[in-house]
């Protein structure tokens, strides 16, 4: 299964509303990463928090990090319709070595 | 910078058909090297990583195969095509190992009919 899980599947807002996607994961972890997707595009990175982190910004998006829950969370804060998307996190497990794993990803649209 | 070329972008082939996908990355040295498939509507399934030339991992059995020919490439073939095969391909690379950012190219949509 899956290191990594999104949740919701998919998310429906409208323009400047707030976007949370949530990741839940299994075993410990150095890092967790989230990458953003345009439809038939390659992935971007996001932002990436380290397990001794609990939160990053960036821009208008903030990651938060529970390690005790092993879950993260991101939000987009004023969504714009450019930020439709799938949202994946990935993590590095440890047991996984040299590589990520990624979840199946939050499909999320922004309607103006 | 860097940047990171995928080739074709777009591919039709028959069963049983070869193939031949190739990534290039530009203006970074001793890359780690990825290639991943996405099923449509799916996350990313990791195939083959490479961290120098001529070092292939192999994550799951299948139709296709790897190779690093030179520092910055990587190529990922089949000798015969499955339906299955049908999906969109990614290549990515990483600086400092695989658990740090990985930066993807534009991808491979492959449809085997």
């Amino acid at each position: 299964s899956q290191q990594g899980e999104e949740d919701p599947q998919a998310l429906s807002i409208q323009e400047g509303e707030n976007a949370t996607m949530n990741c839940s994961y299994k075993t410990s972890i150095n890092n967790l990463q989230w990458y953003r997707q345009n439809s038939g595009r390659g992935l971007v990175h996001l932002i990436l928090i380290r397990s001794n982190e609990r939160e990053k910004h960036s821009g208008r998006l903030r990651v938060t990090l529970d390690t005790s829950k092993k879950s993260s969370s991101l939000l987009i804060t004023a969504s714009r319709a450019a930020d439709t998307a799938s949202y994946f996190c990935a993590t590095d497990a440890n047991r996984y070595g040299n590589k990520l794993v990624f979840g199946a990803g939050t499909i999320l649209r922004v309607k103006s | 910078s860097q940047t990171i070329h995928q080739w074709p972008a777009t591919l039709v082939q028959p069963v049983g058909s070869p193939l031949s996908l190739e990534c290039t990355v530009e203006g970074t040295s001793n890359p780690n090297l990825y290639w991943y498939r996405q099923a449509a509507g799916r996350g990313l399934q990791l195939l083959f990583y490479s961290v120098g030339i001529g070092q292939i991992s192999s994550e799951v059995p299948q139709n296709l195969s790897a190779s690093r020919p030179q520092d910055r490439q990587f190529i990922l073939s089949s000798k015969k095509l499955l339906l299955s095969d049908s999906g969109f391909y990614l290549c990515a690379w990483s600086a400092y190992g695989g658990r740090e950012t990985q930066y993807f190219g534009p991808g491979t949509r492959l449809l085997v009919l």
